[in-house]
């Protein structure tokens, strides 16, 4: 079946460097889309969310940004900090639907001191 | 305002026992949601209730998990028998209903031996 999946397992990054954390979807009925934060033993914690008819959208040095034409979205956090290490997952629906978001696997951040 | 509950936070049990999980939502939250995060994995969607009524379950393992919520509140999740392969992390979340961010409870790790 259609699922959400995320390119690179791991991800390691310098403090204070930005990161990029990308993901493809292959539902095209999907246009709701969110960013999920999961530090060890806790629940999935929301970062950002998007709508498909933006392209971009920004938070507290987070961004959001979707290309519905190649179906990729990606999480871009400015200066990282050792706090931002997690594991992070896109998840997507349908703004209109009562279906329950599906997740892909994660990409797990490392920030290096 | 307080978050998903969830208990216990920890199980360990041998394969062919018995097993539940409770989960109280955020007050006002009319849907509900059971995951089941596999290490190194995205949260898998088990059951989603609207109110008291289930409204998707088709990943639920009908011959040995069950899930209920009576008074449209507190929900059950319970597995039996266990198998190996059901060791996991069951995530509760909670949403006002319709798609949307949803709110996660820490979960209940199980560990089957």
């Amino acid at each position: 079946g259609e699922s959400v999946g995320l390119h690179l397992p791991t991800l390691s990054v310098q403090e204070g460097d930005n990161s990029i954390i990308n993901c493809a979807y292959s539902n095209s009925a999907s246009d709701y889309f969110i960013w999920y934060k999961q530090e060890s033993g806790k629940g999935p914690q929301f970062i950002i969310d998007i709508r498909s008819n933006m392209d971009k959208r920004q938070g507290q040095r987070v961004t959001v940004l979707l290309n519905k034409t190649v179906k990729h979205l990606s999480l871009q956090i400015a200066a990282t900090q050792p706090g931002d290490s997690a594991v992070y997952f896109c998840a997507e629906n349908m703004a209109t639907g009562r279906r329950a978001l599906t997740f892909g696997s994660g990409t797990r951040l490392q920030v290096q001191p | 305002e307080a978050g998903v509950a969830q208990s216990p936070r920890y199980k360990i049990i041998e394969k062919r026992q018995s097993v539940a999980f409770w989960c109280n939502p955020i007050s006002g939250h009319a849907t509900l949601y059971w995951y089941q995060q596999i290490l190194g994995q995205g949260p898998k969607l088990l059951i989603q209730f609207q109110n008291n009524g289930v409204v998707d379950d088709s990943q639920l393992p009908k011959d040995r998990f069950s899930a209920e919520r009576l008074k449209g509140v507190d929900s059950t999740l319970k597995i039996q028998p266990a198998k190996l392969e059901d060791s996991a992390v069951y995530l509760c979340a909670s949403s006002p209903g319709g798609a949307g961010e949803l709110f996660f409870g820490e979960g209940s790790r199980l560990t089957v031996l």
